[in-house]
């Protein structure tokens, strides 16, 4: 089975750093992904993870521990723009099929 | 070209209408995969094709029919749907081999049932 937690809502203020963590049970699993989306849009990708560490893509890093079914996304400098939600997403199977988290929602306050 | 296109962008049907949603890219993709998402909710995977053949049926309702014509089309067909089926419907693709594939997803179609 597959089972993502993550939390439902953070809140920030501008130019702050926020860690958004995600706890994963699945099995079969070939990597965990970050995707944001905002209202009414499609999910866009931040940022994956296969092996444990962490990566680094511009203001967004994401860390990935296999052994303990975990994973962070880390928002630096963050902006206006960045309050959207924030889906962990694990892929499994020989179909790569994502298994989404509820989405953290996240307010970047001025 | 790193993109993937859906039509119609907004859909509103009666619960006797028969209507296709239309998914397209041209990345060279061989897995596409239709999604429904609620307000609010997480997408929820509906459909997976790998090389234009059906790989996995998330247990959905028979009144959604989905289509792979080719390796860039992806169609899901409504029929007979009820109130309750209103979401957006994502399309996405993908690379097929080994690891982690990243999932392009299309801005989607917006349905909603009368």
């Amino acid at each position: 089975g597959q089972n993502i937690d993550q939390p439902t809502e953070m809140t920030a203020t501008e130019g702050a750093i926020v860690q958004i963590n995600c706890t994963y049970q699945t099995s079969g699993f070939n990597g965990l992904f970050w995707y944001q989306q905002h209202a009414g849009e499609a999910p866009t990708f931040l940022s994956y993870n296969v092996l444990d560490g962490l990566e680094e893509k511009g203001r967004f890093s994401s860390f990935l521990s296999r052994s303990k079914g975990y994973s962070y996304l880390l928002l630096k400098e963050l902006q206006m723009k960045d309050s959207a939600s924030y889906l962990c997403a694990s892929s499994s199977g020989s179909a790569r099929q994502l298994t989404f988290g509820s989405g953290t929602q996240l307010t970047v306050l001025p | 070209d790193t993109e993937v296109t859906q039509t119609p962008k907004h859909l509103v049907m009666g619960m006797t209408n028969k209507k296709s949603l239309k998914c397209e890219q041209h990345m060279g993709h061989r897995a596409m995969y239709w999604y429904k998402q609620k307000a609010k909710k997480p997408p929820e995977l509906m459909f997976v094709y790998s090389y234009e053949k059906l790989s996995i049926n998330e247990s959905v309702p028979s009144r959604f029919s989905p289509e792979c014509p080719n390796s860039s089309l992806l169609n899901l067909h409504l029929h007979a749907l009820q109130p309750e089926d209103s979401a957006l419907y994502l399309c996405a693709s993908s690379q097929t081999g080994t690891g982690a594939l990243e999932q392009y997803f299309g801005p989607g179609t917006r349905l909603t049932v009368t």
